[in-house]
């Protein structure tokens, strides 16, 4: 079974200094996909950034980078020179392969930038 | 390209009384995913269909939730009788066969009294 475990309910961060988003997988799959999205207060899930477990590179998008280390089952999101607009709920997923594709998510980390 | 697109956006009901929410999905997507989530909590899938076929639905409570996807574009999620522990919000989502990425709609928040 796949299991996403994300340790932190909530953080808070000064406005413009980086934040770290911790996200622990647990999987027998030797091929995954692990995703970042954000929620805010408005209900809706965006998608923030992809990592491939076989890409050889660790996925960045703009101010979004994810620390992936494989043998260790970490895919943390960093997001660079935070913004007030970042306050959100960030929810760390998993996809297996095959027929197992649906995303199972964590519980997800209440994130405030504080002015 | 239009998104996932949900109705109704909020709903009330009480206890006991029948509730449906609508998904239309991205043209195209094959796969739709039905998920709830729970205050507090991430989202957990309740159902996947690949077009019309509904192909993981171990996580849905039959006794009182159905769902159809006709003509694998539209899909409707019903609850009856709804129970007070099934306020949440419920999702929806789309995905291409061969694509990684999945499209979630602004989700329906529903509230039983």
């Amino acid at each position: 079974a796949q299991k996403i475990t994300q340790t932190q309910p909530g953080m808070f961060v000064q406005e413009k200094e980086a934040v770290t988003l911790d996200c622990t997988y647990d999987t027998s799959d030797p091929s995954y996909g692990l995703f970042w999205y954000k929620q805010p207060s408005s209900g809706e899930m965006i998608f923030l950034i992809y990592q491939g477990s076989y890409d050889q590179q660790n996925a960045t998008e703009g101010r979004y980078s994810l620390n992936f280390q494989k043998a260790r089952k970490s895919a943390n999101l960093v997001i660079s020179a935070s913004q007030l607009g970042d306050s959100a709920m960030y929810f760390c997923a998993m996809r297996g392969v095959g027929g197992a594709q649906k995303l199972v998510f964590g519980q997800g980390t209440r994130l405030t930038i504080n002015p | 390209e239009a998104g996932v697109v949900q109705s109704p956006r909020y709903k009330i009901i009480e206890k006991k009384q029948p509730v449906a929410f609508w998904c239309n999905p991205i043209s195209g997507h094959n796969t739709l995913y039905w998920y709830r989530q729970n205050l507090g909590q991430g989202p957990e899938l309740l159902i996947r269909y690949e077009n019309e076929e509904a192909v993981d639905d171990s996580q849905l409570p039959k006794d009182r939730f159905s769902a159809e996807r006709l003509k694998g574009v539209d899909s409707t999620l019903k609850i009856q009788p709804a129970e007070l522990g099934d306020s949440a919000v419920y999702l929806c989502a789309s995905s291409a066969r061969l694509n990684y990425g999945y499209t979630f709609g602004s989700g329906t928040r529903l509230t039983v009294v």
